[in-house]
């Protein structure tokens, strides 16, 4: 079946840009997940959703970073007016369940560069 | 102690080799734990899951120690395609979402 689908995998935005990264679960997983990860870093977290409630936003860096599921299927990560230091990978993951109790299967990654 | 934290890396053994990575956790209230493996330039992907004391696939062996809080990735008979970044995930007690990864162990296995 189909795995999480990224999009676009590749951007490149000049400082001040407004981005959005698009996420395609696979079907029927409840949870999402988006992490950002640096180069020679592991992946952090910055927000979960169980459905299109977004339960967990405690790792968005400021508030110039924005997440959103409205139909508990597809997900969108908004950054607004982007600069350097948000150049990375950003990954989505989905599970077939809550946090813990089941593995997260990954997209394969949007990298932004800004310029 | 931070949340989550590895070995250092990088790990540099012969083909062959047995190879040990550990990784420490503080919150003592996480009930189950990943091992995931991630190529240079790829998303991770699940190498092991861990629910109890431990979980053995093949040549991989991960145990985990509640005590002492930590878990272990044994790798056997290393080969070439073994190289790769291997991140420990602790998720929270609860139903919390912060999924934590620690900051990974590069392994490369050499000829």
């Amino acid at each position: 079946g189909a795995g999480v689908s990224q999009s676009p995998r590749y951007k490149v935005a000049k400082r001040g840009q407004d981005v959005a990264l698009r996420c395609d679960p696979i079907s029927g997983h409840v949870s999402l997940f988006w992490y950002q990860q640096a180069l020679g870093q592991g992946p952090e977290f910055l927000t979960y959703f169980q459905n299109e409630a977004q339960l967990d936003k405690s790792g968005l860096p400021s508030d110039r970073f924005f997440a959103e599921r409205p139909e508990g299927s597809v997900s969108t990560l908004k950054i607004q007016r982007t600069q350097q230091e948000d150049s990375a990978v950003y990954l989505c993951a989905s599970s077939s369940s809550a946090p813990g109790y089941s593995p997260l299967h990954f997209g394969n990654g949007t990298r932004l560069t800004v310029t | 102690r931070k949340e989550v934290e590895q070995d250092p890396g990088p790990f540099n053994v012969p083909e062959g080799a047995t190879v040990a990575f550990n990784c420490t956790y503080s919150n003592s209230a996480s009930q189950s734990f990943f091992w995931y493996r991630q190529d240079c330039r790829k998303e991770p992907k699940l190498l092991m899951s861990v629910y109890s004391s431990g979980n053995e696939d093949g040549r991989f062996t991960a145990q985990l120690n509640r005590a002492s809080q930590y878990i272990s990735l044994l790798i056997r008979d290393s080969k070439l395609s073994d190289s790769a970044t291997y991140l420990c995930v602790v998720p929270p007690g609860g139903s919390q979402g912060n999924l934590i990864f620690g900051k990974g162990t590069k392994l490369s296995v050499k000829p």
